[in-house]
């Protein structure tokens, strides 16, 4: 089973100023059809998650572009360019190319 | 607009039975893969479940292996979770999700 790893597990982030969440993963997320089945999820309080990034890097609809994110293989890295206050709750990456599906531990995210 | 809208969910004594339901709706429910992720009071996201498109791969985690049946009606664009056997730890929040969207949840309590 792959193992998805996430640093650091909770963040305290001034409004305005950058966050990055670490995502690594046992096995390499490449696919041999050339794509990397890694996403991101925001689960805000009370709320289901909700999909930020699929596939490294794409913002799903209606995802501000305050957030992106990076990597390849096993490093991952989902970025807020400039955090607010909604941008609160727990992220977690997932990795969907292996069965079982797996999830990291969860970043906790607060606001200064 | 896609929606997952789960069902079923309740009290139940150890050792009892519980079947969820979800209804799909907004997109092609044939063409999509489904999954059961469940959510523990307090802790992080894990995976379940696993049905392909057509129903003819199915998958579990270790720890429902044996007690939970997932299974999927195109006719009725909806997805089932039939857990028996049920212990404390099966205590949780079941979504159903297609990656890219999630359901409400429903929640599962697990106590004598």
């Amino acid at each position: 089973d792959i193992v998805m790893t996430q640093t650091p597990l909770s963040l305290s982030v001034t409004p305005g100023q950058p966050a990055s969440i670490s995502c690594k993963s046992s096995q390499s997320l490449l696919h041999s059809d050339g794509r990397t089945y890694l996403y991101w999820y925001l689960q805000k309080p009370g709320q289901s998650p909700q999909l930020l990034i699929h596939e490294v890097s794409n913002r799903f609809s209606g995802v501000p572009d305050r957030f992106s994110g990076s990597g390849s293989g096993t490093d991952f890295t989902l970025k807020i360019s400039r955090v607010e206050a909604e941008d609160v709750g727990v992220y977690y990456c997932m990795q969907s190319i292996q069965l079982p599906h797996s999830f990291g531990q969860g970043t906790k995210l607060e606001i200064k | 607009q896609v929606q997952l809208v789960e069902s079923g969910g309740g009290l139940v004594k150890p050792g009892g039975s519980l079947r969820l339901s979800c209804a799909a709706s907004g997109f092609t429910f044939s063409d999509f893969y489904m999954t059961w992720i469940r959510q523990a009071p307090g802790k992080g996201l894990e995976w379940v479940s696993y049905i392909s498109s057509s129903g003819s791969t199915i998958y579990y985690a270790d720890s429902v292996k044996g007690r939970f049946t997932i299974s999927r009606d195109s006719a009725k664009n909806s997805l089932y979770l039939q857990m028996n056997s049920l212990r404390a730890e099966d205590t949780a929040v079941y979504y159903c999700t297609i990656l890219f969207y999630w359901g409400q949840g429903t929640l599962v309590t697990v106590s004598s």
